[in-house]
């Protein structure tokens, strides 16, 4: 069974542009949750998606959002981009439950210049 | 909110030594945790969980974790740990469809 997979593996961009991260979750998996860790934040949580509904959300700005496929596959878009963006962007999927284990992928990392 | 912290930053051991890791969650009722892992340039891995009935749960590569209700613990462990078990280790509750994650520990196994 193949993992989740996320694309690219690495970014680097500027100050002020926008940028989209691809997610793509194992097969039979509906939700897909993203999380962002930095060595001084450690794992912080960003949005769960369910068939194409947001279910949770945390405690990040508006520049942060995301969305939902028909297919469960996932992208997160950061706008205006800030240097403390900077960091590596971690995508989830799981069956759905409320408290299923989730399974990550390798990540997109994230160099804001 | 439910919420998980870990005490220990940098562990630094020899092999052959034995590893505990602590594990404090905030949440009085009926509680799920885990434990992940993040190898070096790897993706992070769920190593054991915990959901109800036996409170010593076993897991991959020879790590356990005993869940102890009285003090609020979820301590990680293993008799005798290798090289290869250096890694960043992270204890996580599930709420609300996220993960509440600790702020991990590093653990550095000397050969």
């Amino acid at each position: 069974k193949a993992g989740v997979t996320q694309t690219p593996r690495y970014l680097i961009k500027t100050r002020g542009q926008q940028v989209t991260l691809s997610c793509s979750p194992i097969s039979g998996h509906r939700s897909v949750s993203w999380y962002q860790q930095t060595p001084g934040q450690g794992l912080q949580f960003l949005f769960e998606y369910f068939s194409e509904t947001q279910r949770n959300k945390g405690n990040f700005p508006g520049r942060f959002s995301g969305r939902q496929f028909s297919n469960s596959r996932s992208e997160m878009n950061v706008s205006t981009l800030e240097l403390g963006d900077s960091a590596l962007y971690l995508c989830a999927s799981s069956p759905g439950q409320v408290d299923s284990p989730l399974h990550f992928g390798n990540g997109t990392r994230l160099t804001v210049t | 909110a439910q919420s998980v912290s870990q005490h220990n930053h940098h562990v630094i051991l020899s092999e052959a030594a034995s590893l505990e890791l602590g594990c404090n969650y905030s949440y009085g009722g009926t509680v799920n945790l885990f434990w992940y892992v993040q190898y070096p340039g790897q993706h992070l891995q769920l190593l054991l969980k915990y959901f109800s009935g036996d409170p010593l749960v076993k897991g991959i590569k020879g790590f356990e974790a005993e869940f102890i209700k009285s003090k609020f613990s979820f301590n990680l462990r293993k008799p005798s740990v290798q090289w290869s078990d250096t890694a960043e280790y992270f204890c996580a509750v599930p709420a609300d469809y996220k993960l509440s994650f600790g702020a991990g520990t590093t653990v550095t196994v000397r050969a």
